[in-house]
């Protein structure tokens, strides 16, 4: 069954703490995606990755950092440096650089206190 | 600056009857667009999209329609149904950019029995 893992469903931290977000896929898509969903405001890109070894930051970057050293796994690293942690976390893929449609994980929710 | 506008956070329809979720973009860039479903707590799932050389795309009761000049799209949904009832959100992506899609910060649709 082909798809997108993230785990855990829900996490806790305490203010402070670096926490990592796992995303795994198996559908052998070359790009990754990180996005951030908070009440009101859509979908907002924090990182994305085309191709293995290679990231780029998207609109919400600071806070945060990731590593794409396998092409199955896109984790996200949320810093204490990030001001508004608590939210809900979706990662999702897409075949290549140039393909418009993605494929969401069932998301993370993060609750920082 | 929201390049991607969702106007109306909430929509509430009479089950059987049609559903007009609305969309507009500022970005003239932009020439293929998309409409994602998400549950709560769950990632969104592609739902249908259409490209700027077309004005309209049909998938079962979801239809899209696109107006390009006056920067508007809407997805029309009939017969609605309950299991409709969920976020809907609008997605705007350029090909001669990054592929990566804008989104808007989604309607809530809810469709009474």
């Amino acid at each position: 069954d082909g798809g997108i893992t993230q785990s855990p469903k829900y996490l806790f931290r305490k203010e402070g703490q670096n926490v990592t977000l796992s995303c795994e896929q198996n559908l052998n898509h070359d790009a990754m995606y990180w996005y951030r969903q908070d009440p009101g405001q859509g979908l907002r890109l924090i990182y994305y990755s085309q191709i293995v070894n290679d990231f780029q930051k998207g609109d919400i970057a600071e806070g945060y950092s990731v590593s794409r050293e396998k092409k199955e796994s896109f984790p996200l690293t949320v810093t204490s440096a990030q001001k508004n942690p608590t939210a809900f976390y979706l990662c999702a893929s897409s075949p290549g650089q140039m393909t418009y449609e993605q494929y969401f994980g069932p998301g993370t929710r993060l609750t920082v206190t | 600056d929201q390049q991607v506008k969702q106007n109306s956070p909430s929509l509430s329809v009479q089950e059987g009857r049609i559903s007009i979720l609305n969309c507009d973009y500022t970005n003239s860039m932009f020439d293929y667009f998309l409409w994602y479903k998400k549950y709560p707590a769950e990632g969104p799932t592609f739902l249908i999209s259409i490209s700027s050389i077309k004005d309209k795309n049909e998938d079962g009761r979801f239809t899209v329609f696109l107006n390009k000049s006056a920067k508007h799209l809407s997805l029309h949904i009939v017969p609605s149904q309950p299991g409709d009832s969920a976020v809907y959100f609008c997605a705007a992506s350029a090909s001669g950019g990054s592929y990566i899609p804008t989104f808007g910060r989604g309607t809530s649709l809810i469709v009474h029995p």
